[in-house]
């Protein structure tokens, strides 16, 4: 199985920062990674597919990167709505699997 | 607007048995690529099963493979997890999601979530 670790588990930032996550897999998935947001009581929701394909309706602050083993979710200005937990997900091989999120918290 | 619809989790007894069913709405269901999701209370998300369009696709976890079945009822535009054998490390609440079409299928990915269905697995 494919193993996803995120970093940090969590993190403390302020509106208007810029905020980077970072999901290492344990082997090689090209570019076959999501990254999904949840907010307490809900179910993700989709925000990066294909490591850096923005979903539709999602705002343009929210950008992905990477390829190979190493990924990152960056939103460049905090708003008060991005504080929630992230996962990353490969989808390059079945098990699919989640990293174990990231927590984002208001500073 | 696309709706999937959890029901069947509740409370049930190692060993035993439920049924969960995801109804779908707002698109054409038999087009779609579908996979089971959960999560422990507290917990991160792990992925259950996958299902093709046609149902002649199926993947599972190891942690459920020989337990849980997944299927499809494409005319009644209805998703299925029937799980047997219930441990208590199966206690989550499980999502039904629909995979990706954006110019193209991304079956692995999940643009639609279902809000949840809790199954508890208790003595």
């Amino acid at each position: 199985d494919i193993q996803m670790t995120q970093s940090p588990s969590s993190v403390s930032a302020s509106v208007g920062d810029r905020v980077t996550i970072t999901c290492r897999a344990s082997q090689g998935i090209s570019s076959w990674l999501a990254w999904y947001q949840q907010k307490p009581g809900k179910a993700p929701n989709l925000l990066i597919y294909g490591a850096s394909s923005l979903q539709s309706g999602v705002p343009s602050r929210f950008s992905g990167s990477g390829s190979g083993t190493d990924f990152t979710l960056t939103i460049s200005s905090l708003q008060p709505e991005d504080f929630a937990t992230y996962y990353c997900q490969q989808a390059n091989s079945f098990p699919l699997t989640f990293g174990q999120g990231t927590r984002l918290e208001i500073k | 607007q696309v709706q999937l619809v959890e029901s069947g989790g509740g409370l049930v007894k190692p060993g035993g048995s439920l049924r969960l069913s995801c109804a779908a709405s707002g698109f054409t269901f038999s087009d779609y690529y579908m996979s089971w999701i959960r999560q422990a209370p507290g917990k991160g998300l792990e992925w259950v099963s996958y299902i093709s369009s046609s149902g002649g696709t199926i993947y599972y976890a190891g942690s459920v493979k020989g337990r849980f079945t997944i299927s499809r009822d494409n005319a009644k535009n209805s998703l299925y997890l029937q799980m047997n054998s219930l441990r208590a490390e199966d206690t989550a609440v499980y999502y039904c999601a629909r995979g990706v079409y954006n110019s193209g299928w991304y079956p692995y990915y999940f643009d639609y979530w279902g809000q949840g269905t809790l199954v508890t697995v208790s003595s």
